[in-house]
Formats: C-alpha cells, sequence, structure tokens
C-alpha cells in the first residue's frame, strides 16, 4: 500500500541554523513527490515537488529536496532558517494516473527560536 | 486572480445532521480535489471533481457526497454526521483532472465540529 512516513513530529531549530526534515514513503512505481507548508490561518502551499530527472530539487523560499530511491526518501532541506519559516510541513506522494490524489504524511511541526 | 475560498470558515453540528461546505475554485482551475484534515494528521484525499464529475475517490463512504457547478465551484455534503467527522475540510483547486502539474491550491478550511 502506498504511505508516506514522517518520522519527527516535532522539529525546533535555532534561527540561521540548517535543517533538514526527513520523509520516507512507500509506492510501487516512480513516485510523484512533494512538500506541502502549512501556516496558521493559510492553506497548505507547495513548497517543491519530484516527478522525474535531476534528483535534486529546487523549491520555493529556499527550499531543495533530494530524492533517493534506493532510500525510499525525500527529505526536505534548507541552509539557513528564518523566524518566518515555522509552520507545519507535509511530505505527500502522489498517484501517477491522477496527480492531484495525494498521500500525506502526518507532518512535522517547525518551531524556530531566535 | 483570485484564489481558493471556502465557506463557512468554521460551524459546528450535532450527529446525525448534515453540513454542505462550499468551495469556490482558483480562476482558470477546473478541478477541486476535497481533503479532510482531522486534528494532528495529514490531508486525507475524499474525492475530486472534474468537468463536473466525479474524478476519484478516496476511503470514504457515501454519506460523503459531492457537486461541481458550471463555474467550477464545489460543495461538500455530509450526512448523517459522527463525531469523527470533526475535521478541517480543504478544497483545492488545479488544472486538468490530476493528469498535469500536480500542484494544488489549497484554500484556508472549514473547520467543522461535531458534537
Amino acid at each position: 500500500a502506498q504511505s508516506v512516513t514522517q518520522p519527527d513530529i516535532h522539529i525546533t531549530v535555532s534561527e540561521g541554523a540548517s535543517l533538514e526534515l526527513r520523509c520516507n514513503y512507500s509506492y510501487g512505481a516512480t513516485p510523484y513527490l512533494f512538500w506541502y507548508v502549512q501556516s496558521p490561518g493559510q492553506g497548505l502551499q507547495l513548497l517543491l515537488k519530484y516527478f522525474s530527472g535531476d534528483t535534486l530539487v529546487q523549491g520555493i523560499k529556499g527550499f531543495e529536496a533530494e530524492f533517493k530511491r534506493s532510500q525510499s526518501s525525500f527529505n526536505l532541506r534548507k541552509p539557513s532558517v528564518h523566524w518566518s519559516d515555522a509552520a507545519e510541513y507535509f511530505c505527500a506522494v502522489g498517484a501517477t494516473y491522477n496527480t492531484d490524489k495525494l498521500i500525506f504524511g502526518t507532518g512535522t511541526r517547525l518551531q524556530v527560536f531566535p | 486572480e483570485t484564489g481558493v475560498t471556502q465557506s463557512p470558515t468554521h460551524l459546528i453540528k450535532t450527529r446525525g445532521q448534515q453540513v454542505t461546505l462550499r468551495c469556490s475554485s482558483q480562476s482558470g482551475h477546473n478541478t477541486v480535489s476535497w481533503y479532510q484534515q482531522a486534528l494532528g494528521q495529514g490531508p486525507q484525499f475524499i474525492f475530486q471533481y472534474y468537468r463536473e464529475e466525479e474524478n476519484g475517490r478516496g476511503n470514504f463512504p457515501p454519506r460523503f457526497s459531492g457537486l461541481q457547478f458550471p463555474n467550477y465551484s464545489s460543495e461538500l455534503n455530509v450526512n448523517a454526521l459522527e463525531l469523527d467527522d470533526s475535521a478541517l475540510y480543504l478544497c483545492a483547486s488545479s488544472w486538468g483532472g490530476g493528469a498535469n502539474t500536480g500542484e494544488l491550491f489549497f484554500g484556508e478550511g472549514s473547520r467543522l465540529t461535531v458534537l
């Protein structure tokens, strides 16, 4: 069965520190992978996506993610975190026959200390 | 360009009642997907509407139903409400019935509380 696991429920970092959010997926075929961010009072916003090609994907707000097929992972990274990055982050896998049908992980809440 | 708007933002119902949630899709989009996000969980796909037809459904019972109108706005209806239906209901719009870019544009959601 298709699934997404985000092992870290809550992460706290200092402003300016680097960040890595983990995501592991289970999917029978080549996955379509996404990272979304959910801030209080705002809808989910797409940070980046991977369909094929270069395994290192650049997104908005300075985020990047690397697809590693051998590890079934799609970890999100940012070299220097800003206080405004505090939010809930969701990894998702999309069905190849309908990329709008997403299976989300349970999310990682990021807290940023000044 | 207007974004995805949902109404109402909050509502409280009692068990057994029925509820209708509304969604206006982003300008230029013809596809609407509905998700349920329980507290502390990731969103779960309920169903999708494309060109006024249901275009895929998740693991939700038939008491969850929907509509899409000619202007591509959509409604989610839930009958016989249960306590476990308490959640944030998210609407997302896109173009092409899930066959294209894979970028969903989400509304802020309707928070339903069932007492």
